[in-house]
């Protein structure tokens, strides 16, 4: 199993491009989660779902849309880029409410 | 809301020695609570994962303690390694919610 594959690794935009940051994970997990990592702070929630076909907001939603069109599939739309956008990307999952949840590598975005 | 705090923030001991990481939060209805390990550059490790009938968890060197009542958890590192060097993150899942809240870490140095 690769566990959660997020891509890409790294990306720049410029102030108004958009993007979509993928996040796949092959563990047939339930839920999945987008948090963002800012230095000197704790991961917060941007969106997660708790299966395919359903989405809710985390803590910090605002400039970000999601999809989860499959149990795989999770990624992450910024529609218009902005520089407090700029940080560390992480997509998790986890089986069942008793399970951990596991992290992908992190994309690693910054706009200029 | 739930406020999880970790400290100290940085920590620095000599390659052997035991040592404790500490981790507290202000709402302690919580369903579980987990300790991850972070690399730089890199996303997050799951270690422990004690869920909240449960007074500790142990994992071959680390041992993972939570007392609820008093909002706290404690990771211990026996016999402490310089690969043990990285970033402690503990997370906190309240009852009935779906995500985690994070504290900001203890980043962990060990002196050869």
């Amino acid at each position: 199993n690769a566990g959660v594959t997020q891509t890409p690794k790294f990306r720049i935009l410029k102030i108004g491009q958009s993007m979509t940051l993928q996040c796949t994970q092959d563990m047939n997990h339930n839920y999945m989660y987008w948090y963002r990592q800012d230095p000197g702070m704790g991961l917060k929630l941007i969106y997660y779902s708790v299966g395919a076909g359903i989405t809710d907001k985390g803590e910090v939603p605002n400039g970000y849309n999601v999809s989860r069109s499959t149990t795989e599939d999770f990624p992450l739309r910024l529609e218009l880029a902005a520089p407090s956008q700029t940080s560390v990307y992480f997509c998790a999952s986890r089986l069942d409410s008793n399970q951990p949840q596991h992290f992908g590598d992190g994309t690693r975005l910054s706009i200029l | 809301k739930q406020e999880v705090t970790q400290i100290p923030a940085a920590l620095s001991v000599p390659e052997g020695e035991n040592l404790v990481l500490n981790c507290s939060f202000t709402d302690s209805a919580i369903y579980n609570l987990q300790w991850f390990r972070q690399d730089p550059g890199k996303g997050l490790t799951s270690l422990l994962l004690i869920q909240s009938s449960q007074r500790e968890q142990t994992s071959g060197r680390l041992n993972a303690s939570l007392d609820k009542s008093s909002g706290r958890s404690t990771l211990y590192i026996a016999a402490s390694q310089p690969g043990d060097s990285a970033t402690y993150l503990c997370a906190v899942r309240r009852t009935g919610a779906n995500n985690l809240f994070f504290g900001t870490g203890t980043r962990l140095t060990v002196i050869p």
